[in-house]
């Protein structure tokens, strides 16, 4: 049982090259979430999907793609990368630890920088 | 819309010390979660403690505690014998119950425990 994956682990990118970030996870979770987290600001919700086949924005969505191709994968796309997309990207899964108690679980996260 | 405040932007201890992280948040929701997370410098996200706001008891997991004072909305955080390993970014996050379920994070406080 691996929990949350993610693939790369890091990734340089140049201004405006594209990349996909990838997520799966193995706990049939329904729902999966796409954070980032930049120095100061904590993690803030770029995405997030309640279940396959449906996608809705976060906190900050600008920039980003998503695509939930089934149960367990989750991935999130730059179309253009930009400097200010610099920043640690994790994916979650929530769960239900016992019954009425959920919990997010989060995956080792992708150090993105972008030049 | 949630927020949630940590006022600590850093703290330290000494080890075998006790330190308590305060957090307040701002929610009109009646059911929801509260979570402390700590993020060594490894950079993964590890659940510390859970309280369910429906519960008057406050949590407690070994050496962490939590104080939950639901009419504040106060959710502080407490580490008895503090050990070197406790090092690490804590960010206290909040779930409602039902819908999306987003996590919703403070900016962290980094706790140092020198030796």
């Amino acid at each position: 049982n691996a929990g949350v994956t993610q693939t790369p682990k890091f990734q340089v990118l140049k201004t405006g090259q594209s990349m996909t970030l990838q997520c799966a996870q193995d706990m049939n979770h329904n729902s999966m979430y796409w954070y980032r987290q930049d120095p100061g600001m904590g993690l803030r919700l770029i995405y997030y999907s309640a279940s396959e086949g449906t996608t809705d924005k976060g906190e900050v969505p600008n920039g980003y793609n998503v695509s939930r191709l089934n149960k367990r994968e989750f991935s999130l796309r730059l179309e253009s990368a930009a400097p200010s997309q610099t920043s640690v990207y994790f994916c979650a899964s929530k769960g239900q630890r016992r019954e009425g108690l959920y919990e997010q679980y989060f995956g080792p996260g992708t150090r993105l920088t972008v030049t | 819309a949630q927020t949630v405040t940590q006022s600590q932007p850093e703290m330290s201890v000494q080890e075998a010390e006790t330190v308590t992280l305060s957090c307040t948040y701002d929610t009109s929701e009646s059911n929801y979660y509260l979570f402390w997370y700590k993020q060594p410098p490894s950079r993964q996200m590890i659940l510390v403690i859970r309280q369910e706001a429906y519960k008057q008891q406050n949590a407690t997991e070994n050496r962490f505690s939590v104080n939950f004072q639901k009419a504040a909305k106060s959710f502080s955080l407490k580490i008895s014998d503090s050990q070197l390993g406790d090092t690490a970014m804590y960010f206290c996050a909040f779930m409602p119950q039902g819908g999306s379920e987003k996590l919703v994070f403070g900016k962290g406080t980094k706790l140092t425990v020198n030796p």
